[in-house]
């Protein structure tokens, strides 16, 4: 079946420091990718996606590009900030179909201190 | 943008009872809702498919006389957990998608989660 691995935290960093996580995925079919975040107190948002091969997702600064050749869709940001500081998920989801099932990764816990 | 409440935020009960958990999009219509259970350091794990007016469809392992999904209207799904035991314990989490027309059908809106404890 369908499954994500991405990088274990916690993560801590400095202000303006660059932000890798990592994420790789196993899927049979052609998914979408996808990064959601949950500030404290907060439900999940979506912060991007990509729905295609060497497609780019960006938002707020952070950014993915789905690599079909490495299954992978790890997350970076050039210059983090304390207000960046969350749990992020990496998930995917079936390609087609009307269900839209997210298959998601265990989080990564990221820590930025001023 | 979208919002989906939950309620209650966290509850504590005790072995043996049943607790239900409220799932409301407030600003949209749902035809279809997630619920998902989070463990501590764990992934979300899908429970169920909640689609409005029909019965729910459940992921392979859970329960469904144990977790009672209603989804009674578009705006409103309901999870009981019945006769609740402490490894019931856990974070569980919903999320809803607007119709088609309403924004990306990519898009799943997610509540703020709440926390059972079942001692």
């Amino acid at each position: 079946g369908d499954s994500v691995t991405q990088m274990e935290g916690p993560v801590t960093l400095s202000e303006e420091a660059f932000l890798t996580i990592n994420c790789t995925y196993t899927a049979t079919g052609y998914p979408s990718l996808f990064w959601y975040v949950q500030y404290p107190g907060e439900g999940l948002q979506l912060l991007l996606k990509a729905t295609k091969a060497d497609d780019k997702g960006s938002n707020k600064g952070f950014e993915a590009t789905y690599r079909k050749e490495t299954t992978s869709f790890h997350l970076e940001k050039g210059s983090v900030q304390v207000s960046d500081s969350a749990v992020y998920f990496c998930a995917l989801s079936d390609s087609g179909g009307s269900n839209y099932k997210l298959t998601f990764g265990k989080g990564t816990l990221l820590t930025v201190n001023p | 943008g979208a919002v989906v409440s939950q309620h209650p935020s966290w509850v504590i009960c005790k072995s043996g009872t049943s607790v239900k958990i409220e799932c409301r999009s407030l600003d949209f219509q749902a035809t279809t809702m997630f619920w998902y259970r989070q463990f501590p350091k764990k992934s979300l794990m899908l429970m169920a498919t909640s689609n409005e007016g029909s019965k729910a469809t459940y992921e392979q392992g859970v329960e469904k006389d144990k977790f009672l999904i209603n989804h009674a209207s578009l705006t409103l799904s309901t999870l009981t957990v019945t006769s609740a035991h402490p490894e019931d314990s856990s974070f569980y989490i919903c999320s809803a998608f607007p119709p088609s027309g309403q924004g990306s059908t990519d898009t799943q809106y997610f509540g703020p989660g709440t926390r059972l404890t079942v001692l």
